[in-house]
């Protein structure tokens, strides 16, 4: 299996700045054939099921604003919040969609300071 | 629009066998790439994924709870259903139902639903 580790476990952003959320993987999630990252993140506010929020480690999914990206290859990958709102109060994850089982992160709760 | 709706009893008991429907709509789970699956998060706690079914019947599951996962498809019915047995204290969790296309991340989930264990 794959394992995924987020950190950190939570932090505390002021409005308007910009959150940092690491995800490494045990082996790398990029395919060499198609030269992409199978790193997916996702968004969970209280009560709700997670939100798709990027594929391919970069790929926004339809109606995810730009604030939103994600970067990173191979084994290290970031989900970067710029501009941060108040309805970005939840908690992400990161997954691998590299190989099966597709494993999760632990979660970051991202906070307003 | 793409919708899914876990249902199936709120609690169990300790040994019993857990089973759950997801309805889908939106979607066929006969077109090709198609797949649906799922994954739990006890309260407070990470996601687990559990199981996949393909278009094609191919299955998948947790290396970890493989033996006690069935997962099974009718696609004249939209429905997919999981069953686990030797329900545990352990397993108390949301159950979320989810679609795949062509590659395994999840851009739709249903609401979830929240089986208890307990006796």
């Amino acid at each position: 299996d794959i394992v995924m580790t987020q950190s950190p476990d939570s932090l505390a952003v002021s409005l308007g700045e910009r959150a940092t959320i690491n995800c490494k993987s045990s082996q790398s999630v990029l395919y060499s054939s198609n030269n992409k990252n199978y790193l997916a993140w996702y968004q969970q506010k209280p009560g709700q099921p997670p939100k798709l929020l990027i594929y391919w480690a970069s790929t926004r999914e339809s109606g995810v604003p730009d604030r939103f990206s994600g970067s990173g290859s191979g084994t290290d990958f970031n989900l970067i919040i710029s501009n941060l709102q108040a309805e970005d109060v939840a908690v992400y994850y990161c997954q691998q969609h590299y190989s099966t089982p597709p494993m999760f992160g632990q979660g970051t709760k991202v906070e307003i300071k | 629009q793409i919708t899914l709706k876990e249902s199936g009893p709120t609690l169990v008991k300790p040994t019993q066998t857990l089973t759950l429907t997801c309805t889908f709509s939106g979607f066929s789970l006969s077109t090709t790439g198609v797949g649906v699956g799922w994954i739990r998060q006890p309260p407070g706690k990470a996601l687990e994924w559990l199981a996949i079914i393909y278009w094609n019947d191919d299955k998948s599951y947790s290396p970890s709870l493989k033996s006690r996962l069935t997962i099974t498809k009718d696609t004249s019915k939209n429905h997919v259903v999981l069953t686990m047995t030797n329900m545990d204290p352990e397993d108390t969790a949301t159950y979320y139902c989810v679609h795949r296309l062509n590659t395994n991340y999840f851009d739709y989930w249903g609401q979830g639903t929240l089986v208890t264990v307990s006796s």
